[in-house]
């Protein structure tokens, strides 16, 4: 069974500070999702990593995948409020192609 | 841009009693999925859906459960007697393939079962 494992659970930061989300998984997969949640809201995609060394970055979030070592991060810079929500990683078992393993969300908040 | 939609928003109903909740996904995407979200809890997933039947279905996924695409835009899940561990919010997704795009969810309806 797929696990996917996020931390931390709980961020609270400051405005213009600097983190990185982490989230592991324990099977072999070259695919994986980032996306943000609003309190009540639907999920938003954020970034798609599809192979080993995969970076990709948008504004302040900037996200990469080392399969190797089954982690992706989140980085974020010089955070803002705006950017306050729960973070989701999923990970798409190779095996199945069409389903997604979801973390259990990271829940940021950024105080002024 | 394109969104799925999802209603109704909010759905309650008693134990025992059948609902169905409705999903329009993006007009040119072929695959489509529900999961579902227990308040404050990770999102699960429930079933996938393409050419017209179940690509994949989880444990969740049970007799009770079941999804159609009745015509070329709606699709489906219909529980048919309703549990009170079924409460959740209930996402529907579509991509426009099976590998490499991300999913696009709706808003969700919240099915909230006394």
């Amino acid at each position: 069974e797929l696990k996917v494992e996020q931390n931390p659970l709980f961020l609270s930061m400051q405005e213009g500070k600097n983190y990185t989300i982490y989230c592991n998984y324990s099977t072999t997969s070259d695919r994986l999702y980032w996306y943000r949640q609003d309190p009540g809201k639907s999920l938003e995609s954020l970034f798609v990593l599809l192979s080993n060394g995969a970076v990709k970055q948008e504004g302040r979030l900037m996200a990469s995948l080392d399969t190797k070592a089954r982690l992706s991060t989140l980085h974020i810079t010089a955070a803002v409020h705006d950017l306050s929500a729960t973070y989701f990683c999923a990970v798409d078992e190779e095996t199945s192609g069409s389903r997604l393993t979801f973390g259990e969300g990271t829940q940021l908040t950024v105080n002024p | 841009e394109p969104e799925v939609t999802q209603t109704p928003s909010h759905q309650v109903t008693q134990m025992g009693q059948e609902v169905i909740l409705r999903c329009v996904p993006i007009s040119n995407h072929l695959y489509f999925y529900w999961y579902r979200q227990i308040l404050g809890q990770k999102v699960e997933f429930l079933v996938s859906f393409y050419n017209n039947e179940i690509s994949e279905k989880s444990e969740i996924f049970d007799d009770q459960f079941s999804v159609e695409r009745p015509d070329g835009s709606n699709f489906t899940l219909k529980i048919r007697s309703t549990k009170l561990e079924d409460s959740a919010m209930y996402f529907c997704a579509s991509s426009e393939d099976r590998q490499y795009s991300p999913l696009h969810f709706g808003n969700g309806t919240r099915l909230t079962v006394t």
